[in-house]
């Protein structure tokens, strides 16, 4: 079946320090890429949307300076966290779309960022 | 707008009993419906999925029902394990756009032996 893998799964860095978490695609072409955070507990909050070659699209709330997003080709897409803080801390995840499948959401394993 | 509640956890229960998590929706147009599954400390899985209304989703023992008269996609199954522990998001795509998904709190099940 379809497979995303995401990297790193834990990532621990001082503040002040950038941060790349990356996203492949192992079988299928990841048209759009889903980037989402969640909070201990809590649900699943959509960050950005990406297609492959085109900027990414923010939700309301989102900084786009801090959260880059770059989806270059069909099996990648990165999110950098910028100069994180630890309010960055969270549980990042991505979620990769194939539109020739139907309703083929395939999820990452999740990052895990602590900002320190 | 478009968004989804459930009943809030955790849910717990002894193995072998009767699991029901509500989930209702509200959508313009007509959605998608999901139910994912997170276990600690990993990413989400699809659970089952339903398309149109009266579809039922069913796996892994797990069933739902797209109800569209009232707006609900509960998740059932007859008899929980302990390994079935774990959070269970509802969740509701539209068919244009986009196609992100709207996620629900997520309702955290705890099975005990």
């Amino acid at each position: 079946g379809a497979v995303v893998s995401q990297h790193p799964s834990r990532v621990i860095c001082k503040s002040g320090t950038s941060v790349k978490i990356e996203c492949r695609s192992l079988d299928f072409q990841a048209t759009t890429m889903f980037w989402y955070r969640q909070f201990p507990k809590q649900s699943l909050m959509l960050m950005a949307t990406s297609n492959e070659g085109s900027k990414a699209t923010y939700e309301q709330g989102v900084e786009k300076d801090k959260f880059l997003i770059n989806h270059a080709s069909l099996t990648l897409s990165t999110l950098t966290v910028a100069s994180a803080h630890p309010e960055d801390s969270s549980f990042y995840i991505c979620s990769a779309l194939d539109r020739a499948r139907d309703y083929g959401y395939t999820f990452g394993s999740g990052t895990r960022l602590t900002v320190v | 707008g478009n968004s989804v509640t459930q009943m809030e956890g955790p849910v717990t229960l002894s193995e072998e009993a009767f699991l029901t998590i509500n989930c209702t929706y509200t959508a313009t147009g007509y959605p998608s419906l999901f139910w994912y599954v997170q276990y600690p400390g990993e990413g989400l899985q699809l659970l089952l999925k339903a398309t149109k209304a009266d579809d039922k989703g069913s796996n892994k023992g797990f069933e739902a029902t797209y109800r569209k008269e009232t707006t609900s996609f509960h998740l059932e199954k007859g008899s929980v394990q302990v390994s079935d522990s774990a959070v269970y998001f509802c969740a509701l795509s539209l068919n244009t756009g986009f196609q992100k998904l709207v996620f629900g709190t997520g309702t955290r099940l705890l099975v005990s032996p």
